[in-house]
């Protein structure tokens, strides 16, 4: 498996501003995605955060509204731009090893409370 | 306090007894499934996997069953201790995308 760290662990801001989120790996890894996990829910996936290009977003998120970087092999960031009640969640990263593994591991996540 | 599982189905047991936690999949193309134990404020934790290629998989104090036919999915948890305690969710994959697409989860609680 693979050390996973995020930052901040949490959050609590105003309405209107942005949060950066980020995610930081101890090895290299192949693949790396956002998920966003609201109150009571399951997970949901946002993004997958490619290396050196755009991110891949799934039906329902925009990259105005999330944007992703993802500038090597064990770091990526999460922007929540614009932010409203409803992005009271938390956000979590995962990370696939290679390509041999289908297994994703997860980081302990940021918990978004928007006011 | 966290709010994960706050409104999940919720399974109860006495301490000692075995679980089991049931989920149904969507896709039949779905080739690879995966349970995730989350403790409260913490992220989605492996337990154990299964591949559509086998019906049953064992870990420790954790059997995976696959029933294909029916699209069914279930992780027993023998002999449950409160550190069990937990929402558990089942995740699937496809062979040819890196996604999972996560079940909605069961809330385990683990009584004395």
């Amino acid at each position: 498996s693979a050390v996973i760290s995020q930052k901040p662990s949490r959050d609590i801001c105003q309405r209107g501003t942005s949060l950066t989120i980020q995610c930081q790996v101890d090895s290299q890894v192949t693949m790396m995605f956002w998920y966003r996990q609201q109150p009571g829910q399951s997970l949901t996936l946002i993004a997958t955060a490619n290396q050196g290009s755009e991110a891949t977003y799934e039906s329902g998120f925009v990259i105005d509204k999330f944007p992703i970087s993802r500038p090597n092999l064990t770091f990526s960031t999460l922007t929540v731009s614009n932010m409203s009640p409803e992005d009271s969640s938390i956000y979590l990263c995962s990370v696939l090893l290679s390509r041999r593994t289908d297994t994703q591991y997860f980081g302990p996540g940021t918990r978004l409370t928007v006011l | 306090g966290e709010s994960v599982g706050l409104h999940l189905p919720t399974l109860s047991v006495q301490e000692g007894d075995n679980s089991i936690i049931n989920c149904a999949y969507s896709n039949s193309a779905s080739d690879y499934f995966i349970w995730y134990k989350q403790e409260s404020g913490k992220g989605p934790q492996f337990i154990i996997d299964i591949r559509s290629n086998m019906d049953k998989r064992q870990g420790q104090r954790v059997t995976v069953l696959l029933n294909k036919t029916v699209k069914h999915l279930s992780l027993q948890i023998a002999a449950t201790q409160p550190g069990d305690s937990a929402v558990y969710f089942c995740a699937e994959n496809s062979y040819n995308t890196d996604k999972l697409i996560f079940g909605t989860g069961t809330r385990l609680q683990v009584f004395p």
